[in-house]
């Protein structure tokens, strides 16, 4: 099945620093990716989409100057969380589709997750 | 977006048959029900994708009724290690989003 890998696994980082997490679809090509937010003991919260060659569409209460997302190839997203604060301490996860199903499927294809943790 | 619901937690033992409930009134005609199974600190892993009836592969079987306002995902002689939350999506289109809606928390135990 399709992969898609995230970079890196986790990070510590100080508050008031940026952290870029790259996102990558392995064996297929995705002009379209999402990025999720995860607390622990909760649900995954869709951040933004982020479409290839073009500006990510942001959820509601998404800061876009606060998580910057680059979708520069079929194959790379990232996300950069810029000044960040402890608050902004999550487990990140990004997915895809892969156009390339056969039969309508569309399920999504996760990453693996990052885990930020900002001191 | 069609918004689902499920019972937040199930426990069950293992070899037993589980099977989830989840209820999405709101679903459009172009609306694919995909389910995911998540362990701590991963990314969500897919399970099965159905349309309508029923839908087998060889982890589980997800069966949808008429209507299409529910899907019970089932989970044949569960093991420890399917201890895990599970979630139902209900989305279209190759690109189109989907919500996560909050989860089933299965436990299973010896």
């Amino acid at each position: 099945g399709a992969v898609v890998s995230q970079h890196p696994s986790w990070v510590i980082c100080k508050s008031g620093t940026s952290v870029k997490i790259e996102c990558r679809s392995l064996d297929f090509q995705a002009t379209t990716m999402f990025w999720y937010r995860q607390f622990p003991k909760q649900s995954l919260m869709l951040m933004a989409t982020s479409n290839e060659g073009s500006k990510a569409t942001y959820e509601q209460g998404v800061e876009k100057d606060k998580f910057l997302i680059n979708h520069a190839s079929l194959t790379l997203s990232t996300l950069t969380v810029t000044s960040a604060h402890p608050e902004d301490s999550s487990f990140y996860i990004c997915s895809a589709r892969d156009p390339g199903l056969a039969g309508g499927r569309n399920e999504q294809f996760f990453g693996p997750g990052t885990r930020l943790t900002v001191l | 977006l069609a918004k689902t619901t499920q019972p937040i937690s199930m426990d069950s033992y293992e070899g037993q048959e589980v099977n989830i409930t989840c209820s999405h009134n709101n679903i459009a005609t172009n609306d694919y029900i995909t389910w995911y199974q998540q362990f701590p600190s991963q990314g969500p892993r897919f399970i099965i994708q159905g349309y309508k009836t029923k839908v087998t592969n060889e982890v589980a079987s997800l069966f949808i009724p008429a209507d299409r306002k529910s899907s019970t995902l089932s989970l044949p002689r569960v093991s420890l290690s399917d201890t895990a939350v599970y979630y139902c999506l209900v989305g279209a289109t190759n690109a189109g989003k989907s919500t996560f809606g909050d989860g089933t928390t299965l436990t299973v135990k010896p």
